[in-house]
């Protein structure tokens, strides 16, 4: 069964600053996908990565698939950006969900 | 924009009794997922559902789940008999993508809450 772990668990910023969470996983994978839960529970799909670097915005997400990690950076942080921020993997046990990273982005 | 549509919000139930939870995916969409997430606790993977029939399942989704659609828009869960440990945030999402096409961006719905007592 994948394991996939994230860190750190809990993350405080000050508004500006560039923002890196990362997520490791231990079976290879199909897809790769990151994920922001508000404070009222709501999922959002992020990004989905089989290979290298997609961006939106101010978000940038990376996958090294020898190395079984990917990381989510936000620049120019934002008190907006606070949420919880899931890694998905999906291979051959379906999907399996890593634990989250709490952000905190203070004014 | 389009989006995925759950209901009820909330739903409060007495142990062993069946709930039927709905969701309405996006309409072109061919892929659909249940998750579940415990409070405080990581979102878990349920279900998948692709041409009518489940295409994969977790340990979790034993006999006492079922997934139908039964009228071409709406895909329900439902629980038959539920336990105190059913009580979760119960997300429905849904993709596009045709047979094989996994590894798509999903569109989650907001949820809901069921609370079993």
């Amino acid at each position: 069964k994948n394991e996939v772990e994230q860190s750190p668990q809990n993350l405080t910023a000050q508004e500006g600053e560039f923002i890196t969470i990362n997520c490791s996983y231990s079976v290879g994978i199909s897809a790769l996908h990151w994920l922001q839960q508000h404070p009222g529970g709501g999922i959002v799909s992020l990004f989905m990565l089989s290979s290298g670097k997609k961006k939106h915005g101010r978000l940038i997400a990376t996958i090294n698939i020898q190395e079984k990690h990917s990381s989510l950076h936000i620049t120019a942080s934002h008190p907006r950006d606070s949420a919880v921020y899931i890694c998905a993997v999906e291979g051959g046990q379906n999907f399996v969900f890593g634990p989250g990273t709490r952000l905190s982005v203070l004014p | 924009e389009p989006e995925v549509t759950q209901t009820p919000s909330h739903q409060v139930t007495q142990m062993g009794q069946e709930v039927i939870l709905r969701c309405v995916p996006i309409s072109n969409h061919l892929y659909f997922y249940w998750y579940r997430q415990i409070l405080g606790q990581k979102v878990e993977f349920l279900v998948s559902f692709y041409n009518n029939e489940i295409s994969e399942k977790s340990e979790i989704f034993d006999d006492q789940f079922s997934v139908e659609r039964p009228d071409g828009s709406n895909f329900t869960l439902k629980i038959r008999s539920t336990k105190l440990e059913d009580s979760a945030m119960y997300f429905c999402a849904s993709s596009e993508g045709a047979a094989g096409g996994r590894g798509e961006t999903q569109y989650f719905g907001p949820g809901t809450r069921l609370l079993v007592l």
